[in-house]
């Protein structure tokens, strides 16, 4: 099975920062499979990016992903107050799913 | 508004069973398949099982396997797992979720391999 890991594990940052959270695949994933979840606390995920670069509907365009083969990053560009949160990475393969461990974004 | 409410969780003993239902609306149920994904008490997520739209294939973690089983009733808009022999570990909010498309259409890459809305979860806490 294709394990996710994600980095860093906790990032603390300011609003109006850039953050950049990193996934990395133990085997090559197609970009078609990658996607990013964003989940606040007392809340279920949210879809934010699918395809590895493609934004789900209604999501900032603050929101960016890129990558290919086992390297995936998602951006933000500039925080918002709303976006602090935990984020994981997903992908599809052999009709299983699995999803990284997560990382939190905080505010410094 | 597509709305999807879990219901049947609770307290139940280890060895016991337990049987979640998701009840969807606001979109055509009978077209997507159908999700759980779970997540123990301050983890992360984990996806439990899949179950398509019309052939009625399922899949399963290799945790859950032999012990849930996923079904659904598309003339009742509704999902279920039913949970065999539990375990302390089988502890987490179980959420349902819709997938973007049926299996075969992710499968075959014409469309992501996602899940695009969620419900609000149920909590499963097994124990003594």
């Amino acid at each position: 099975d294709t394990v996710l890991t994600q980095s860093p594990g906790t990032l603390s940052l300011s609003p109006g920062e850039r953050a950049t959270l990193s996934c990395r695949a133990s085997q090559s994933v197609s970009s078609s499979y990658l996607a990013w979840y964003q989940q606040k606390p007392g809340q279920a995920p949210r879809l934010l990016i699918y395809g590895a670069s493609s934004r789900a509907t209604g999501i900032p365009d603050r929101f960016s992903g890129s990558g290919s083969g086992t390297d995936f990053t998602l951006t933000i560009s500039s925080l918002e107050p709303e976006d602090f949160a935990v984020y994981y990475c997903q992908q599809f393969g052999r009709s299983s799913w699995t999803f990284g461990q997560g990382t939190k974004v905080e505010i410094k | 508004e597509v709305q999807l409410l879990e219901s049947g969780g609770g307290l139940v003993q280890p060895g016991g069973s337990l049987r979640l239902s998701c009840a969807a609306s606001g979109f055509t149920f009978s077209t997507y398949a159908m999700t759980w994904v779970r997540q123990a008490p301050g983890k992360g997520l984990e996806w439990v099982s899949v179950i398509s739209a019309t052939d009625g294939s399922t899949y399963y973690a290799d945790s859950v396997k032999g012990r849930f089983t996923i079904s659904r009733d598309n003339s009742k808009n509704t999902l279920s797992l039913q949970m065999n022999s539990l375990r302390a570990e089988d502890t987490a909010v179980y959420y349902c979720a819709k997938a973007w498309g049926d299996i075969v259409l992710m499968v075959y890459g014409v469309g992501p391999a996602v899940f695009d809305y969620w419900g609000q979860g149920a909590l499963v806490t097994v124990s003594s």
